[in-house]
């Protein structure tokens, strides 16, 4: 099984400031199907980013995913008020699916 | 409108048995891998059961195996999962997802499944 982590736990941060998460695997992510996913209070997730590094359809370009491997990040280059909410990193290379336990972007 | 809508959440006892629906709309349900991910109340999400396009693969997490079963009907364009030997730590919302290999892009709202005496 895949162990994902993410730090940091809890990421204070102001609107327009940069926020850069961290998501770490336990042994490497085959083909680094990796995704990334946001999700506010009371709704479901949506996916942001596909493949470690692929926009997905209507995401705004202030949000990028990067690394290879057993590293990867998101960053979000200037937050916007509606940027802060809970973020989960998900491989999908192999079974069990596993996601990683969250980030927290909450505002300063 | 592309969408998937759960049914079938409540509340049972511990052992019981539910049977949770997702009703698919508005895209080739017959064509895509489909998950069941769950998330107990306050906390992360997790993978549960994945199927393949005609039902001839499956896989699930360690936590539910033997317990649960996913399954599909392309005929009605749905997915179910069936529940049962229901213990306190599978009280969470219960959300269909799918999207285009194992990756999961569209996802219903969820429902709620809470297991208390």
């Amino acid at each position: 099984e895949i162990v994902l982590t993410q730090s940091p736990g809890t990421l204070s941060l102001s609107p327009g400031e940069r926020a850069t998460l961290s998501c770490r695997a336990s042994q490497s992510v085959g083909r680094n199907f990796l995704g990334w996913y946001q999700q506010k209070p009371g709704q479901a997730p949506r996916l942001l980013i596909f493949h470690a590094s692929s926009r997905a359809t209507g995401i705004p370009d202030r949000f990028s995913g990067g690394g290879s491997g057993t590293d990867f990040t998101l960053t979000i280059s200037r937050l916007e008020p509606e940027d802060f909410a809970v973020y989960y990193c998900q491989q999908y290379a192999s079974s069990p699916l596993t996601f990683g336990g969250g980030t927290k972007v909450e505002i300063k | 409108d592309v969408q998937l809508v759960e049914s079938g959440g409540g509340l049972v006892q511990p052992g019981g048995s539910l049977r949770l629906s997702c009703a698919a709309s508005g895209f080739t349900f017959s064509s895509h891998w489909m998950n069941w991910v769950r998330q107990a109340p306050g906390k992360g999400l997790e993978w549960v059961a994945i199927i393949k396009q005609d039902g001839s693969e499956k896989y699930y997490v360690d936590s539910v195996k033997g317990r649960f079963t996913i399954s599909r009907d392309n005929a009605k364009n749905s997915l179910y999962l069936q529940m049962n030997s229901l213990r306190a730590e599978d009280t969470a919302v219960y959300y269909c997802a799918g999207g285009e290999g194992w990756l999961t892009i569209l996802w219903g709202q969820g429902t709620l499944v809470t297991v208390s005496s």
